[in-house]
């Protein structure tokens, strides 16, 4: 069965420190996608990034950057110079071609909090 | 551009009562989910529609659950008899295509339910 574990419930840095959110998903499937949303406080979840299970190249946008490996079913996300406004709960989702791409599995989440 | 929007934004129900909650998707999206979001938690899949077919509702937790889009834009997720533990977040997005991690979904603000 597909899972999304997100082990860290709650993180809390200091504005500028680095920040990692660790994101490990489980499928039967050769095929799939794997997404990252944040949800501030505000409610709307909003889209940041997703990654197919054919591309493995990490991507960096901004102070943003993702390691997707698979030998590890990973897909870490990285905060670099972190802000308040980064302040959010963030969840990380798998979408595999078995269930149709009709059902977006998301983890947990792990709310982060940055303070100035 | 709009973006989603779901009304009421709050919803406080007696135990038994019926409830309506309404989904308005981006103009043109073929797409339409719904999730269910507990406290704490992250969003599970209720049920996808493509225009105006449903084409998913495994995620629909019993028969007091239902869900229309008639023509294919607003829907509307109706819960008859309402329970406490129907007490959640509820989700809507849209997305511009077909179902399938290549498109990303729009989330709306949510509708905060909360059963008395």
């Amino acid at each position: 069965a597909q899972k999304v574990t997100q082990a860290q419930t709650e993180i809390s840095v200091v504005e500028k420190e680095d920040v990692t959110l660790d994101c490990v998903y489980e499928t039967r499937d050769t095929t799939y996608y794997l997404f990252w949303y944040k949800q501030p406080p505000s409610g709307e979840l909003v889209f940041l990034i997703r990654r197919n299970s054919f591309d493995e190249q990490n991507e960096i946008s901004g102070r943003y950057s993702w390691n997707f490996q698979k030998s590890t079913s990973s897909f870490n996300f990285t905060i670099t110079a972190s802000q308040v406004v980064d302040s959010a709960v963030y969840f990380c989702a798998l979408e595999d071609s078995r269930t149709g791409g009709f059902k977006t599995i998301f983890g947990a989440g792990t709310r982060l909090f940055v303070k100035a | 551009g709009a973006g989603v929007s779901q009304s009421p934004r709050y919803k406080v129900a007696k135990r038994g009562q019926d409830v309506a909650l309404r989904c308005d998707p981006i103009s043109g999206h073929v797409s339409l989910f719904w999730y269910q979001q507990a406290l704490g938690q992250g969003p599970e899949f209720l049920t996808y529609f493509q225009n105006e077919a449903q084409l998913d509702k495994s995620g629909l937790p019993s028969d007091r659950f239902f869900a229309e889009r008639p023509e294919g834009s607003v829907s509307t997720l109706k819960i008859q008899r309402t329970q406490q533990e129907d007490s959640a977040v509820y989700l809507c997005a849209s997305s511009p295509g077909l179902a399938g991690g290549y498109n990303e979904q729009f989330f709306g603000p949510g509708t905060r339910l909360t059963v008395l």
